[in-house]
């Protein structure tokens, strides 16, 4: 089975901290992607990346950063903690073959910015 | 662009009821069409998936068919479970490309 791992399950941070979520896959696969979930929003992509050291933005991201220096390792970084990214956090990681492929998830991180 | 609607939530149901939720797509090319589960607490679960029109997809007894002529993919399960309660995502991605597009969300309620 695919495994998705994330570093925390819930994280509490102060306004202006640095703030790094890590994300594991162990299936070798290709692409990881970086959401957050927020009520009445759904899903929506913040970066994703098809290889290490390949990134990509996706639809909302002011404010974050990636890195990817391992193939199964993606980290999301807040540069500054601000409240409104007070969000849980999803990490998922698909194969990389196309139009079919599924995307795997990891349990989430709510985070939280006082 | 791509996109995927929802009926809106909650939908509280009691056990043995049927269950639809409805969900359409708009997309530029061929997409393959997914249903994902959310249970509290957890991250998302792959629950169903179709890749070209007319397919069915199906899994626990929940069943979807990718309806071209109606841009749909509604999901359905003949008697609900009080453990069928849970945060369900309708989600298409285009072929060759990585990204997915994700409905809103549609959370149901079982009662017992």
């Amino acid at each position: 089975d695919v495994k998705v791992t994330q570093s925390s399950r819930y994280l509490v941070k102060r306004t202006g901290e640095k703030v790094f979520l890590e994300c594991v896959q162990d299936m070798d696969h290709e692409n990881m992607f970086w959401y957050r979930q927020d009520p009445g929003l759904g899903l929506r992509l913040i970066y994703f990346s098809y290889d290490v050291k390949m990134k990509e933005k996706g639809d909302i991201p002011e404010g974050y950063s990636v890195s990817r220096e391992k193939k199964e390792r993606f980290s999301l970084i807040l540069e500054s903690a601000s409240t409104n990214q007070t969000s849980m956090y999803l990490c998922a990681s698909s194969l990389g073959d196309g139009g079919t492929d599924t995307q795997y998830f990891g349990p989430g991180t709510r985070l939280t910015v006082l | 662009g791509n996109s995927v609607t929802q009926m809106e939530g909650p939908v509280t149901l009691s056990e043995e009821a049927f269950l639809t939720i409805n969900c359409t797509y708009t997309a530029t090319g061929y997409p393959s069409l997914f249903w994902y589960v959310q249970y509290p607490g957890e991250g998302l679960q792959l629950l169903l998936k179709a890749t070209k029109a007319d397919d069915k997809g199906s899994n626990k007894g929940f069943e979807a068919t990718y309806r071209k002529e109606t841009t749909s993919f509604h999901l359905e399960k003949g008697s609900v479970q009080v453990s069928d309660s849970a945060v369900y995502f309708c989600a298409l991605s285009e072929w060759n490309f990585n990204k997915f597009y994700f409905g809103s969300g549609t959370k149901l309620n079982v009662k017992p």
